[in-house]
């Protein structure tokens, strides 16, 4: 099956400072990815979508300036937290989809970030 | 306003017991999926159904699609420890996919 990985798996970072997560797709190549945001024992909440080689659509309420996305290769697409602050702390989950298998969305095992 | 609402949000039972768990919305959707996520974890797709009234059982778990593809539940029979997460629901929706609002459970042995 299709695999997706994520790094780093948990961050613990201080308040100010950017943070950079990675979601990979190992197996196939992803044309589309998303990046989900999870609170504690709440559900996942989407935070964008990303097409390779355009700009990300952020879903309102998401800063874009805060959350940068970058989808720059048909594998990997990063999350930068900018200027972190204890409310970012959350799990953050990428996603990912090819082209042809539309209805078939692979998930990332999520990072845990912790802003102290 | 969410788009799926489920129900119970949490939900604590023995093992052995049965349960069943809801997803509710007033919109349509031409298919609804289901995912179990354990804690640390992304979710995983346990089952997508299209049809209307539609029926698919996976083990001991059952899915069932409402007739007008407005709401699903889900049935696990005999449940056991392994069994315990968090239930998501999620529809597609302008191309992206949205969860609803969880229901998490506990089996306890």
């Amino acid at each position: 099956g299709a695999v997706v990985s994520q790094h780093p798996s948990w961050v613990i970072c201080k308040s100010g400072t950017s943070v950079k997560i990675e979601c990979r797709s190992l197996d196939f190549q992803a044309t589309t990815m998303f990046w989900y945001r999870q609170f504690p024992k709440q559900s996942l909440m989407l935070m964008a979508t990303s097409n390779e080689g355009s700009k990300a659509t952020y879903e309102q309420g998401v800063e874009k300036d805060k959350f940068l996305i970058n989808h720059a290769s048909l594998t990997l697409s990063t999350l930068t937290v900018t200027s972190a602050h204890p409310e970012d702390s959350s799990f953050y989950i990428c996603s990912a989809r090819t082209l042809t298998a539309y209805n078939e969305q692979f998930f990332g095992p999520g990072t845990r970030l912790t802003v102290l | 306003t969410q788009l799926l609402e489920q129900s119970p949000q949490f939900l604590s039972i023995q093992e052995g017991e049965n349960l069943t768990v809801y997803c509710n919305s007033s919109s349509v959707f031409s298919s609804l999926q289901w995912y179990r996520q354990e804690p640390g974890e992304g979710p995983v797709l346990l089952v997508t159904v299209v049809t209307g009234g539609e029926v698919k059982k996976l083990k001991r778990l059952t899915f069932q699609f409402g007739d007008a593809r407005k709401d699903s539940s889900l049935h696990i029979t005999a449940a056991q420890t392994g069994d315990t997460g968090l239930y998501l629901c999620a529809v597609r929706k302008a191309n992206n996919l949205f969860f609803g609002t969880g229901t998490r459970l506990t089996v306890i042995p």
